[in-house]
């Protein structure tokens, strides 16, 4: 059984369009997060949310929406995309956020923006 | 000043070897700290957490000096397999949240 999957798995898309990239857990976990991971492999966190409660919010710009449906899924929703968009987006998930738990990634979905 | 350094490499040893990463973090206040492994086109996986006491996980040993604000990766033994990135990861604390920041992570290539 996989424990956080995302989906798509590669994303190609132009700019301007708007996508949206799915996250599921079966951990039973309370906390999920998004990020990004740029061409130089730095890994930089986007959002957090904690029970579907958004809990941690970075400088992200508002073309990205995230939404928790209930705890076990978070999805990302991207709007008017841009070329800089194009990177590896993993979805990770930590039993909770209070405590500094290790966290569980998913694969990862790769997006292109041409 | 980045929050969280790493020297990129690539570390390139023979098997069988001895090979050590450092990172350092610039927010004293970090409370918690991990090292994962990255493999090529993968996600990140927890290698082992690092407590103040130092750690060892078999040929891995992890070691924290937080008046100098460091911490530190050994890996006796290189094995083929060792071959990844690794990402050192700083969790500080923000309110009742904790906000993981990673390193870029260190290349280590082990080679026959």
């Amino acid at each position: 059984d996989t424990a956080v999957s995302q989906t798509p798995k590669y994303l190609v898309t132009q700019m301007g369009n708007d996508k949206s990239i799915k996250c599921e857990q079966n951990l039973g976990h309370d906390t999920m997060y998004w990020y990004k991971q740029d061409s130089k492999k730095f890994l930089k966190i986007m959002f957090s949310y904690n029970n579907k409660e958004l809990i941690i919010n970075e400088t992200v710009p508002n073309r990205f929406s995230p939404k928790s449906p209930d705890k076990a899924h978070l999805n990302l929703h991207i709007n008017s995309l841009e070329l800089g968009d194009s990177a590896v987006y993993f979805c990770a998930s930590s039993p909770e956020t209070s405590v500094a738990y290790e966290q569980y990634f998913g694969p990862g979905t790769r997006l292109t923006v041409t | 000043r980045k929050e969280v350094e790493q020297d990129p490499g690539p570390f390139n040893v023979p098997e069988g070897a001895t090979v050590a990463f450092n990172c350092t973090y610039s927010n004293s206040a970090s409370q918690s700290f991990f090292w994962y492994r990255q493999d090529c086109r993968k996600e990140p996986k927890l290698l082992m957490s690092v407590y103040s006491s130092g750690n060892e996980d078999g040929r891995f040993t992890a070691q924290l000096n937080r008046a100098s604000q460091y911490i530190s990766l050994l890996i006796r033994d290189s094995k083929l397999s060792d071959s990844a990135t690794y990402l050192c990861v700083v969790n500080m604390r923000s309110g009742g949240s904790y906000i993981p920041t990673f390193g870029r992570g260190t290349s280590l290539i082990v080679h026959p």
